[in-house]
Formats: structure tokens, C-alpha cells, sequence
């Protein structure tokens, strides 16, 4: 059975930073490319960026440009994502995805991890 | 970058009853088009990939429809377990990969 399971919900600080994990099983992790989607509180899916684990290649949104770093850990077939300089607007839900073609990216999204909630509070 | 815009906002239908959502993208995504659907609480779950494919275990009810700019998601005879909130992607071009807002399903 293919798996992504996340790292547990965090409470952060303005200004910190916070890193969440994306453990894979069931696939052979280099094969396919991740996603990171953010999930505001009653708000809608923004894509993020994503990582080739086979290169640790990267590709950001715009918007989270310079303030996110996507990696994969090939020795223990886990995703990470780094969001920095954190501020209250960054309150929001954080999945990961796998993308379904293999050795590419451009797909639709399938399966995805349960979700980490990030609370950005002073 | 391509703007999804899903409409209603909000639908209330009842159960037993037909739901039909739109999804409309900025510029033509050919048929590269998936929708999800979100439960509170729960990670989104693929439905329907390609405009009209539906994906492994969803039961038929669910269908797709619709190519270039214009899409629809059709539930056929809804279920209690169908309240959710929808969302359309494309991924035709990217980056970045583009969700519309999503459509509330309510109960009538």
C-alpha cells in the first residue's frame, strides 16, 4: 500500500522557521516527483513547489520563492519542506503529494500525505 | 500562470439528487484536468483525472466531463458521504500547478 505520512502538527514563532517531513512507503521514492500543497484555514489548495528525489531538483511557486526549501532524503525515502521567515499568514495546513508520472513531473496528484497544521502565533 | 474558477461557490442539493459543479480555466488545458474531492479534516482525494477518468475505487456515480477551458463534475445520485468540497486542478501548464477555489457541497 502506498503511504505519505507526515510530521506532527507545529507551533511557531514569527519570524522562525519550521521543516516538515513526508515519509514515504509503498513505491520506490526516486521514481516520482513530490508536491507540497499549503491549505489556509478555510481557504483553498496552493501549490508550493516540488523536489525529484532522484536529484534532489527543485521548482518553487512564486510566491513562496525565497522563503521555501523542498529536499528528499533518499536513505530514508523521506520528503522535507522548509518554510522560513514564518508570519501569521502562514497559519495553514501543508500536504504532501506524489506526482503520478514517473521519472517526470506534470501530472495530477495521487496519493497525498494527511496534512501538517502549522500555527504561526506570538 | 492559469486562474481555475469554480462555480457555485456553494451548492445545496438533496440527497438522491443530481450535483453538477463547473470548473472554468484562463486559457485551454486540453483535457489535463483532475478534480479532487475534500472532506473536513482529511487530505483531498483524487476522483477523476484526464477530464473524464475516473480514478481506482471511485464508485460510478462520480463523472467527468469537458475539455479546453470548459469542465464539469457530475454526481449523479447523491450520497450522505458526497458532502464535501471539490476542487478542480489542471496540469496542463505548469509550473505552477493550479487548484480552483473549490465548491462547497451542502445538504438541501
Amino acid at each position: 500500500e502506498v503511504q505519505l505520512v507526515q510530521s506532527g502538527a507545529e507551533v511557531k514563532k514569527p519570524g522562525a522557521t519550521v521543516k516538515i517531513s513526508c515519509k514515504v512507503s509503498g513505491y520506490t521514492f526516486t521514481d516520482y516527483y513530490m508536491h507540497w500543497v499549503q491549505q489556509a484555514p478555510g481557504k483553498g489548495l496552493e501549490w508550493m513547489g516540488l523536489v525529484d528525489p532522484e536529484d534532489g531538483e527543485t521548482i518553487y511557486a512564486e510566491k513562496f520563492q525565497g522563503r521555501v526549501t523542498i529536499t528528499a532524503d533518499t536513505s530514508t525515502d523521506t520528503a522535507y519542506m522548509e518554510l522560513s521567515s514564518l508570519r501569521s499568514e502562514d497559519t495553514a495546513v501543508y500536504y504532501c503529494a506524489t506526482d503520478v508520472w514517473r521519472d517526470s513531473p506534470g501530472g495530477w496528484f495521487d496519493p497525498w500525505g494527511q496534512g501538517t497544521l502549522v500555527t504561526v502565533s506570538s | 500562470e492559469i486562474v481555475m474558477t469554480q462555480s457555485p461557490a456553494t451548492l445545496s442539493v438533496s440527497p438522491g439528487e443530481r450535483a453538477t459543479l463547473s470548473c472554468r480555466a484562463s486559457q485551454s488545458v486540453s483535457s489535463n484536468l483532475a478534480w479532487y474531492q475534500q472532506k473536513p479534516g482529511q487530505a483531498p482525494r483524487l476522483l477523476i483525472y484526464g477530464a473524464s477518468t475516473r480514478a481506482t475505487g471511485i464508485p460510478a456515480r462520480f463523472s467527468g466531463s469537458g475539455s479546453g477551458t470548459e469542465f464539469t463534475l457530475t454526481i449523479s445520485s447523491l450520497q450522505s458521504e458526497d458532502f464535501a468540497v471539490y476542487y478542480c486542478q489542471q496540469y496542463n501548464n505548469w509550473p505552477p500547478w493550479s487548484f480552483g477555489q473549490g465548491t462547497k457541497l451542502e445538504i438541501k
